[in-house]
């Protein structure tokens, strides 16, 4: 199983539409939980850090759920702007420290005029 | 304070050349993370260094890849004898310490061709 797992996708949805992603993990020893973003041929940016309590920033709302090992992130009135590849990333704390960030393959969303 | 810095931004090597990859960190920060991006595939994990340390290399392949990162100077990814299925991206990224919801900063990455 791998350690984080997203739907591929793409997702075609059309401009003002609200669309979710889920992504799940598989170490329930997960600490830290990111959505990064990454448009075509280049690098990955971070959208925002997603905290037990949830959290939101404008049209983006994120979510964790811990018991059942998944994340979520909700986009609101999606923007043609919004069209990337959305990236659930995931950190633990290993027997030496911190280990790496951990990525999913990624949910390409596709906004449609 | 500039981003995360690597270069070159365009890399083509012949196949049996080497290939050395750089990557300066944000300044303040001390570790680094290596990733590789296939065409048209997700980010893979290749490793992660602290000055001097080699932290965690559990995705760098067993044979022709190396990374350090010394007390002075940036972080180095070297490649030999290359193949052609080692064209990809190659992303760094920097992040300051090891703190809970400590996210990380990418660089721009190198894009090697092997022909």
């Amino acid at each position: 199983r791998k350690e984080v797992e997203q739907d591929p996708g793409p997702f075609n949805v059309p401009e003002g539409a609200t669309v979710a992603f889920n992504c799940t993990y598989s170490n329930s020893a997960s600490q830290s939980f990111f959505w990064y973003r990454q448009d075509c041929r280049k690098e990955p940016k971070l959208l925002m850090s997603v905290y037990s309590s949830g959290n939101e920033d404008g049209r983006f709302t994120a979510q964790l759920n811990r018991a059942s090992q998944y994340i979520s992130l909700l986009i609101r009135d999606s923007k043609l702007s919004d069209s990337a590849t959305y990236l659930c990333v995931v950190t633990l704390r290993g027997d030496t420290g911190r280990r790496a960030l951990t990525f999913g393959s990624g949910t390409r969303l596709q906004v449609q005029p | 304070n500039a981003g995360v810095m690597q270069n070159p931004r365009h890399l083509v090597r012949r196949r049996g050349q080497e290939a050395r990859l750089r990557c300066s960190p944000m300044k303040g920060h001390s570790h680094v993370y290596w990733y590789r991006q296939l065409p048209e595939e997700g980010l893979k994990f290749m490793v992660y260094l602290q000055k001097e340390n080699i932290i965690d290399e559990s995705g760098m392949p067993k044979e022709r890849f190396s990374a350090e990162f010394p007390k002075e100077g940036p972080s180095i990814l070297r490649i030999q004898q290359v193949v052609r299925g080692d064209s990809a991206a190659y992303f760094c990224a920097s992040s300051p310490g090891t703190g809970r919801n400590t996210e990380a900063f990418f660089g721009q990455g190198t894009r090697l061709t092997v022909v």
